[in-house]
């Protein structure tokens, strides 16, 4: 079946450093959206990204959508403490299907 | 803000008893989903709700499961026969309907509902 995979699994950054999440679809998405999730609590949407090699920006944050659709990244300038959480990408395989298939996660942790 | 609701926060159940999870989605949505999350583990995907049926539901999802929404508001998920497996992190979520290609998909998920099956 298709699998979404994120690397890496955990990152511990310095307060102040950047951070980077890839996820990797195994077959081409025809969207992605990123979530965050604090710890103890719930998805929360940040971003869809729909067309082949869209980047947008979200203050500190950058998000890609590689020109295959089938890879994604999150990039997170200058962490604070408030950016701890789990970060997902979640795509979905066409436009005729509403099932999200969500990666493995990355846990980013920050030190102040 | 509109948000999803979830009750209860916590079930604690033993294997073979059946459980009602309780969603309540946003009131303008209508697009409803199920998903879980084993501690510590990626969130998956069980099942889609749109004009009162399923529009999709994953391998997971098998004949234990069941959703109803007995009513205006509420949308829930059944659980027959409980399993030591079925012990995770239930989300609802929902989102308004959409159409077009670059239209959001943004779903919005309810606090969750810890199950633990002993």
């Amino acid at each position: 079946g298709q699998q979404v995979m994120q690397i890496p699994q955990y990152q511990h950054v310095q307060e102040g450093e950047d951070f980077t999440t890839y996820c990797n679809s195994s077959t081409t998405l025809s969207n992605i959206q990123w979530y965050k999730q604090r710890p103890g609590g719930h998805p929360v949407f940040l971003i869809q990204l729909v067309k082949s090699g869209e980047v947008k920006k979200q203050k500190r944050l950058t998000f890609q959508f590689g020109e295959a659709k089938k890879n994604s990244s999150l990039h997170i300038t200058a962490t604070q403490t408030t950016d701890v959480g789990t970060y997902f990408c979640a795509g979905r395989r066409s436009y005729n299907t509403d099932k999200l298939i969500f990666g493995t996660g990355t846990r980013l942790q920050v030190f102040p | 803000e509109p948000e999803v609701t979830q009750t209860p926060s916590h079930q604690v159940t033993q294997m073979g008893q059946e459980v009602i999870l309780r969603c309540v989605p946003i009131s303008n949505h209508l697009y409803f989903y199920w998903y879980r999350q084993i501690l510590g583990q990626k969130v998956e995907f069980l099942v889609s709700f749109y004009n009162n049926e399923i529009s999709e539901k994953s391998e997971i999802f098998d004949d234990q499961f069941s959703v109803e929404r007995p009513d205006g508001s509420n949308f829930t998920l059944k659980i027959r026969s409980t399993k030591l497996e079925d012990s995770a992190m239930y989300f609802c979520a929902s989102r308004v309907i959409a159409g077009g290609i670059s239209s959001s998909y943004e779903q919005y998920f309810g606090p969750g509902t810890r199950l633990t099956v002993t």
